[in-house]
Protein backbone atom coordinates (compact mmCIF):
# COMPACT_ATOMS: atom_id res chain seq x y z
CA UNK A 1 0.00 0.00 0.00
CA UNK A 2 1.21 3.68 -0.08
CA UNK A 3 0.68 6.19 2.73
CA UNK A 4 2.06 9.24 3.29
CA UNK A 5 2.32 11.02 7.38
CA UNK A 6 2.63 14.45 8.04
CA UNK A 7 2.13 16.16 11.51
CA UNK A 8 -1.63 17.47 11.16
CA UNK A 9 -1.14 21.35 12.91
CA UNK A 10 2.07 23.58 13.31
CA UNK A 11 2.03 26.78 14.67
CA UNK A 12 4.77 29.66 14.78
CA UNK A 13 5.05 33.33 14.98
CA UNK A 14 5.54 35.78 12.14
CA UNK A 15 9.23 36.09 11.34
CA UNK A 16 9.42 32.34 12.53
CA UNK A 17 11.32 29.19 10.74
CA UNK A 18 8.93 26.21 10.67
CA UNK A 19 9.93 22.14 9.01
CA UNK A 20 7.11 20.21 7.91
CA UNK A 21 8.20 16.89 8.02
CA UNK A 22 6.96 13.98 5.46
CA UNK A 23 7.43 10.38 5.53
CA UNK A 24 6.77 7.88 2.53
CA UNK A 25 5.61 4.34 1.88
CA UNK A 26 5.42 3.90 -1.72
CA UNK A 27 5.28 0.92 -4.10
CA UNK A 28 6.91 3.51 -6.54
CA UNK A 29 8.83 6.53 -6.77
CA UNK A 30 9.60 9.23 -8.51
CA UNK A 31 9.68 12.22 -6.57
CA UNK A 32 7.63 14.20 -3.38
CA UNK A 33 6.34 17.44 -4.12
CA UNK A 34 4.19 19.62 -1.99
CA UNK A 35 1.82 21.96 -2.42
CA UNK A 36 -0.20 24.99 -0.52
CA UNK A 37 -3.62 25.30 0.04
CA UNK A 38 -5.30 27.86 1.52
CA UNK A 39 -9.00 27.76 3.19
CA UNK A 40 -11.61 27.43 0.38
CA UNK A 41 -9.35 27.46 -2.49
CA UNK A 42 -7.35 24.88 -4.46
CA UNK A 43 -3.81 23.83 -3.67
CA UNK A 44 -1.12 25.25 -5.44
CA UNK A 45 2.52 23.74 -6.45
CA UNK A 46 5.33 25.03 -3.96
CA UNK A 47 8.42 22.43 -5.03
CA UNK A 48 9.35 19.39 -6.33
CA UNK A 49 12.57 17.05 -5.26
CA UNK A 50 13.46 14.12 -7.94
CA UNK A 51 16.60 13.56 -6.43
CA UNK A 52 18.02 13.91 -2.77
CA UNK A 53 18.83 16.96 -1.52
CA UNK A 54 17.82 20.39 -1.02
CA UNK A 55 15.67 22.86 -3.19
CA UNK A 56 15.39 26.01 -2.44
CA UNK A 57 12.36 28.42 -3.52
CA UNK A 58 12.61 32.15 -2.60
CA UNK A 59 11.74 31.86 0.96
CA UNK A 60 10.69 28.15 0.86
CA UNK A 61 12.84 25.04 0.66
CA UNK A 62 12.57 21.23 0.38
CA UNK A 63 14.29 18.43 1.25
CA UNK A 64 14.55 14.73 0.08
CA UNK A 65 16.25 11.97 1.22
CA UNK A 66 15.22 8.50 -0.74
CA UNK A 67 17.36 6.06 1.25
CA UNK A 68 15.00 7.31 4.56
CA UNK A 69 12.22 7.97 2.11
CA UNK A 70 11.89 11.49 4.31
CA UNK A 71 11.37 14.80 3.24
CA UNK A 72 10.23 18.14 4.64
CA UNK A 73 8.86 21.66 3.80
CA UNK A 74 11.19 24.51 5.21
CA UNK A 75 9.23 28.04 5.39
CA UNK A 76 11.98 30.76 6.89
CA UNK A 77 10.56 34.52 7.59
CA UNK A 78 7.14 33.61 8.08
CA UNK A 79 4.19 35.61 7.36
CA UNK A 80 0.57 35.76 7.89
CA UNK A 81 0.31 34.80 4.69
CA UNK A 82 1.14 31.34 4.74
CA UNK A 83 -1.20 30.60 7.04
CA UNK A 84 -2.70 27.62 4.95
CA UNK A 85 -2.69 24.06 4.77
CA UNK A 86 0.74 22.14 2.91
CA UNK A 87 0.86 18.53 1.61
CA UNK A 88 3.45 16.37 0.96
CA UNK A 89 2.21 14.37 -2.55
CA UNK A 90 4.61 11.27 -3.78
CA UNK A 91 4.40 10.72 -7.32
CA UNK A 92 4.70 7.86 -9.74
CA UNK A 93 2.31 7.69 -12.43
CA UNK A 94 -0.47 9.85 -10.41
CA UNK A 95 0.40 12.08 -7.26
CA UNK A 96 -0.98 10.56 -3.88
CA UNK A 97 -1.13 13.13 -0.98
CA UNK A 98 -0.48 12.86 2.60
CA UNK A 99 -3.42 14.35 4.72
CA UNK A 100 -2.08 17.59 4.81
CA UNK A 101 -0.22 19.65 7.98
CA UNK A 102 -2.79 23.12 8.35
CA UNK A 103 -0.15 25.72 9.45
CA UNK A 104 -0.92 28.88 11.39
CA UNK A 105 1.04 32.08 11.46
CA UNK A 106 0.42 34.37 14.72
CA UNK A 107 1.55 37.97 15.40
CA UNK B 1 1.39 27.51 -19.42
CA UNK B 2 -1.27 25.37 -18.79
CA UNK B 3 -4.58 26.65 -17.89
CA UNK B 4 -7.80 24.44 -16.38
CA UNK B 5 -11.13 25.25 -16.28
CA UNK B 6 -13.35 23.54 -13.89
CA UNK B 7 -17.19 24.44 -13.50
CA UNK B 8 -19.60 25.21 -11.96
CA UNK B 9 -18.03 26.76 -8.75
CA UNK B 10 -20.47 25.93 -6.24
CA UNK B 11 -23.08 23.03 -6.80
CA UNK B 12 -25.92 21.97 -4.71
CA UNK B 13 -27.90 18.92 -5.67
CA UNK B 14 -30.81 16.64 -4.47
CA UNK B 15 -29.82 12.88 -3.41
CA UNK B 16 -30.21 10.71 -6.03
CA UNK B 17 -30.10 13.17 -8.52
CA UNK B 18 -27.00 12.94 -11.40
CA UNK B 19 -23.93 14.70 -11.67
CA UNK B 20 -21.78 15.83 -14.63
CA UNK B 21 -18.59 18.35 -14.01
CA UNK B 22 -16.70 18.95 -16.11
CA UNK B 23 -12.96 19.59 -17.17
CA UNK B 24 -11.34 20.96 -19.88
CA UNK B 25 -7.21 22.06 -20.12
CA UNK B 26 -5.40 25.01 -22.04
CA UNK B 27 -1.39 25.08 -23.49
CA UNK B 28 -0.92 21.22 -23.78
CA UNK B 29 -1.51 18.39 -25.51
CA UNK B 30 -1.16 15.16 -24.28
CA UNK B 31 -1.95 15.83 -20.60
CA UNK B 32 -2.35 13.59 -17.65
CA UNK B 33 -5.58 14.29 -16.09
CA UNK B 34 -7.00 13.80 -12.69
CA UNK B 35 -10.13 13.79 -10.25
CA UNK B 36 -9.48 14.05 -6.70
CA UNK B 37 -12.11 14.81 -4.09
CA UNK B 38 -11.21 16.59 -0.69
CA UNK B 39 -13.71 16.29 2.44
CA UNK B 40 -13.71 19.14 4.44
CA UNK B 41 -11.12 19.82 6.49
CA UNK B 42 -9.04 16.64 4.84
CA UNK B 43 -7.05 15.41 2.55
CA UNK B 44 -6.95 14.61 -1.13
CA UNK B 45 -8.35 11.89 -2.60
CA UNK B 46 -7.10 10.43 -5.74
CA UNK B 47 -10.55 9.27 -7.95
CA UNK B 48 -9.79 8.86 -11.27
CA UNK B 49 -6.91 9.61 -13.86
CA UNK B 50 -6.16 9.70 -17.17
CA UNK B 51 -3.22 9.14 -19.48
CA UNK B 52 -5.17 9.71 -22.91
CA UNK B 53 -8.41 9.84 -25.06
CA UNK B 54 -10.50 6.98 -23.49
CA UNK B 55 -8.13 5.79 -20.89
CA UNK B 56 -9.28 5.97 -17.55
CA UNK B 57 -8.19 4.40 -14.58
CA UNK B 58 -10.50 3.89 -11.32
CA UNK B 59 -8.54 4.28 -7.88
CA UNK B 60 -11.78 3.99 -5.62
CA UNK B 61 -14.90 2.05 -6.66
CA UNK B 62 -17.78 3.99 -5.61
CA UNK B 63 -21.17 5.48 -7.90
CA UNK B 64 -18.90 7.78 -10.26
CA UNK B 65 -17.23 7.21 -13.09
CA UNK B 66 -14.93 9.38 -15.75
CA UNK B 67 -14.79 10.37 -19.12
CA UNK B 68 -12.29 11.45 -21.36
CA UNK B 69 -13.56 12.43 -24.72
CA UNK B 70 -11.20 14.76 -26.09
CA UNK B 71 -6.90 14.89 -25.22
CA UNK B 72 -8.00 18.13 -23.50
CA UNK B 73 -11.27 17.24 -21.59
CA UNK B 74 -11.73 15.21 -18.36
CA UNK B 75 -15.44 14.67 -17.26
CA UNK B 76 -16.18 13.16 -13.37
CA UNK B 77 -20.44 11.59 -13.59
CA UNK B 78 -22.41 10.14 -11.18
CA UNK B 79 -25.98 8.41 -12.38
CA UNK B 80 -27.48 8.90 -8.69
CA UNK B 81 -25.57 10.99 -6.20
CA UNK B 82 -25.26 10.18 -2.44
CA UNK B 83 -25.21 11.75 0.56
CA UNK B 84 -21.29 10.88 0.95
CA UNK B 85 -20.51 12.38 -2.36
CA UNK B 86 -20.31 15.91 -0.92
CA UNK B 87 -17.52 17.31 -1.00
CA UNK B 88 -14.68 19.63 -2.84
CA UNK B 89 -13.94 18.13 -6.50
CA UNK B 90 -11.02 18.91 -8.11
CA UNK B 91 -9.47 18.26 -11.59
CA UNK B 92 -5.73 18.44 -12.12
CA UNK B 93 -3.26 18.15 -15.18
CA UNK B 94 0.19 17.09 -15.41
CA UNK B 95 1.82 18.11 -18.94
CA UNK B 96 3.58 15.75 -20.83
CA UNK B 97 6.22 18.21 -22.54
CA UNK B 98 8.96 15.67 -23.96
CA UNK B 99 11.59 15.48 -21.84
CA UNK B 100 9.99 16.94 -18.58
CA UNK B 101 9.43 14.04 -17.23
CA UNK B 102 8.93 15.86 -13.77
CA UNK B 103 6.14 18.15 -14.55
CA UNK B 104 4.58 19.45 -11.91
CA UNK B 105 0.62 18.93 -11.48
CA UNK B 106 -1.67 22.06 -11.37
CA UNK B 107 -4.73 22.24 -9.92
CA UNK B 108 -8.17 23.91 -11.37
CA UNK B 109 -10.42 25.55 -8.71
CA UNK B 110 -12.47 22.98 -7.93
CA UNK B 111 -16.33 22.64 -7.74
CA UNK B 112 -17.91 22.39 -4.46
CA UNK B 113 -20.69 19.98 -4.49
CA UNK B 114 -23.03 19.74 -1.37
CA UNK B 115 -25.55 16.48 -1.81
CA UNK B 116 -29.32 17.64 0.45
Amino acid sequence: GQSLEQPSEVTAVEGAIVQINCTYQTSGFYGLSWYQQHDGGAPTFLSYNGLDGLEETGRFSSFLSRSDSYGYLLLQELQMKDSASYFCAVRDDKLIFGTGTRLQVFP
Amino acid sequence: SQTIHQWPATLVQPVGSPLSLECTVEGTSNPNLYWYRQAAGRGLQLLFYSVGIGQISSEVPQNLSASRPQDRQFILSSKKLLLSDSGFYLCACRGTRQGKANQPQHFGDGTRLSIL
